[in-house]
């Protein structure tokens, strides 16, 4: 499967706890995005990378979370002092160069996180 | 920013009938428009965007339509079937990537 690729898939950690999810994108896209979805509502963006830059964050991303991707291909979000209102599903994506009328985004399946 | 309405929030129609979602956006800047389809725990399925340079795209028994002047756009399936059962999606954005999402429309259809 060529798709985007996130680790792992589910997660429990109690409150407070540190937990770092992973995501691949599809190879050759420059571009990976992060989004938040809770439970009943749509996606929601959190931050952006082309290549290994970071070149946007929502201010829905707290102090608490950080997001890398050091080497311009797979990329970590990091949420730090987990609170319960950090369950949610975190999706990555990915969209190739350029802005052509073809392109698109493609969603991974998402990495859920419940904090107890 | 963009912000995105979607309605209804539930819809249930009988199989074989349409079934309408519609979307406003507040930013004219915003050039893509893309639907999702998302069934639970599964991630986002793209079914059909829509560029501003058009006014109507369609795709067997899916199409949208387009506004621009108004800032809206619609959803429209026909012949519906069991498997349209789902929460569907709309999206605004001015970059494919970066997307603002509506707040969903859970579709049920009736047998």
């Amino acid at each position: 499967d060529t798709g985007v690729s996130q680790d792992p898939r589910h997660k429990i950690t109690k409150r407070g706890q540190n937990v770092t999810f992973r995501c691949d994108p599809i190879s050759e896209h420059n571009r990976l995005y992060w989004y938040r979805q809770t439970l009943g509502q749509g996606p929601e963006f959190l931050t952006y990378f082309q290549n290994e830059a970071q070149l946007e964050k929502s201010r829905l991303l707290s102090d608490r979370f950080s997001a890398e991707r050091p080497k311009g291909s797979f990329s970590t979000l990091e949420i730090q002092r987990t609170e319960q209102g950090d369950s949610a599903m975190y999706l990555c994506a990915s969209t190739p160069p350029g802005t052509g009328s073809g392109n698109t985004i493609y969603f991974g399946e998402g990495s859920w996180l419940t904090v107890v | 920013g963009e912000n995105v309405e979607q309605h209804p929030s539930t819809l249930s129609v009988q199989e074989g009938d349409s079934a309408v979602i519609k979307c406003t956006y507040s930013d004219s800047a915003s050039n893509y428009f893309p639907w999702y389809k998302q069934e639970l725990g599964k991630r986002p399925q793209l079914i059909i965007d829509i560029r501003s340079n058009v006014g109507e795209k369609k795709d067997q028994r899916i199409a949208v339509t387009l506004n621009k002047t108004a800032k809206h756009f619609s959803l429209h399936i026909t012949e519906t079937q069991p498997e349209d059962s789902a929460v569907y999606f709309c999206a605004a954005s001015m970059d494919v990537g970066k997307l603002v999402f509506g707040q969903g429309t859970r579709l049920t259809i009736n047998p």
